[in-house]
């Protein structure tokens, strides 16, 4: 069984630039998550895809977006990038949309200079 | 106020200890409570969850909940140095989104 992988590990960006972060799905699991995790916090939901379709989003800016995939891989996009959206970057599979079990990948380190 | 309030620590106790980690919350709908461990620069890792109020228990691991008290508990017995991390608790209304305390940062003295 695969785990839920991250891409990139780390990644340095300027501010107002715009990033994209990848991830896949434990094998067998259809929704993912996305969490940022500031420096001492815990994480806090971004939004969810299940089925290819926005299933729920937190309070963050339209300027989060995402995407998934028909394998359930699922990316996140983060244009006009500000100093505060340095943070961890979570994904996290499930398989249907309750969503309490929840398995998270390593995360993507991003800092905004 | 949080949602979800947890003591961020840090706390540090001898080896073979007996830990309590704790969390209170504030909203009534939630019907499922979890606890994560992360160790640094990891993502959190399950390690138990329980639905609605009562125990479970798993390994040297307990998780309680108090939905009267809006309270849950993980209490680590035997600790180990291996167990030094931060611990997250998490909760959810039974879709969507998990929500986090801060967690509390744990190490585990030899």
């Amino acid at each position: 069984e695969t785990g839920v992988t991250q891409s990139p590990t780390h990644l340095i960006k300027t501010r107002g630039q715009q990033v994209t972060l990848r991830c896949s799905s434990q094998s067998g699991h259809n929704t993912v998550s996305w969490y940022q995790q500031a420096l001492g916090q815990g994480p806090q939901f971004i939004f969810q895809y299940y089925r290819e379709e926005e299933n729920g989003r937190g309070n963050f800016p339209p300027r989060f977006s995402g995407l998934q995939f028909p394998n359930y891989s699922s990316e996140l996009n983060v244009n006009a990038l500000e100093l505060d959206d340095s943070a961890l970057y979570l994904c996290a599979s499930s398989s249907g949309i309750t969503g309490y079990e929840q398995y998270f990948g390593p995360g993507t380190r991003l800092t905004v200079t | 106020q949080k949602e979800v309030e947890q003591d961020p620590g840090p706390l540090s106790v001898p080896e073979g200890a007996i830990v309590s980690l704790n969390c209170t919350y504030s909203n009534s709908a939630f019907q499922y409570f979890m606890w994560y461990r992360q160790y640094s620069r990891k993502g959190p890792e399950l390690l138990m969850y329980t639905y609605s109020s009562g125990n479970k228990e798993d390994g040297r691991f307990t998780a309680q909940v108090d939905k009267s008290s809006k309270y849950i508990s993980l209490f680590i017995r035997d600790s180990q140095p291996s167990d030094s991390a931060t611990y997250l608790c998490a909760m959810n209304e039974g879709a969507q989104k998990l929500v986090f305390g801060q967690g509390t940062r744990l190490t585990i003295n030899p």
